[in-house]
């Protein structure tokens, strides 16, 4: 079945760091690939999303590009702040599929 | 509204008891989820409502959890006699219209059970 493999946090950095959170998936055909995001004290929010093969999300500064030859969905950002601090998830579906399988999140920790 | 509420946003039981989850979607979405998180763990799939139907209750962990929808909107989700283990933060989402591609999912902030 699909699934999805994050790294594990908590992922601490400092403030204009480079970032990157590995994010790995299986799945059968072609799924749509996203990483939400849940800030301390909100619900999650959708960070970006891709639908196909080289596709790039991006958003806030963040990006991630889809690759099919190695299975992957890594989140990146140049220069991370301390307002980034927060839980990513990795997450797929199949295409007109309603649900999404769910990496476990990775912790991200910002420090000035 | 303006986003998706949950209420309440604690619950402190005692093991045995019942409790009901409340869900309010943003108005006209019409799908909704539940999802419980626990420590440390992705998100686990509940239940799926289209409408006021549940096509999908596969992610229910056993008998003593069961969902409803009315109207097309609010939601409870109802434990009873609580376990320890289902202590937990439990999530609900809404979107327009399943399928992901371009209708991401709106999370509530969830409502932690603590079962003591």
């Amino acid at each position: 079945g699909n699934s999805v493999t994050q790294m594990e946090g908590p992922v601490t950095l400092s403030e204009e760091a480079f970032l990157t959170i590995n994010c790995t998936y299986t799945a059968t055909g072609y799924p749509s690939l996203f990483w939400y995001v849940q800030y301390p004290g909100e619900g999650l929010q959708l960070l970006l999303k891709a639908t196909k093969a080289d596709d790039k999300g991006s958003n806030k500064g963040f990006e991630a590009t889809y690759r099919k030859e190695t299975t992957s969905f890594h989140l990146e950002k140049g220069s991370v702040q301390v307002s980034d601090s927060a839980v990513y998830f990795c997450a797929l579906s199949d295409p007109g599929n309603y649900q999404l399988i769910w990496g476990a999140g990775t912790k991200l920790i910002i420090k000035p | 509204g303006a986003g998706v509420s949950q209420s309440p946003s604690n619950k402190v039981t005692e093991k045995g008891k019942d409790v009901e989850l409340r869900c309010d979607p943003i108005s006209g979405h019409t799908a909704l989820y539940w999802y419980r998180q626990s420590l440390g763990q992705g998100l686990e799939f509940l239940i799926y409502f289209q409408g006021n139907s549940a096509p999908d209750k596969s992610g229910l962990p056993s008998d003593r959890f069961s969902a409803e929808r009315t109207g097309g909107s609010v939601s409870t989700l109802t434990i009873q006699r609580t376990q320890q283990e289902d202590s937990a933060v439990y999530l609900c989402a809404s979107s327009l219209a399943a399928g992901q591609l371009n209708s991401p999912l709106h999370f509530g902030n969830g409502t932690r059970l603590t079962v003591t």
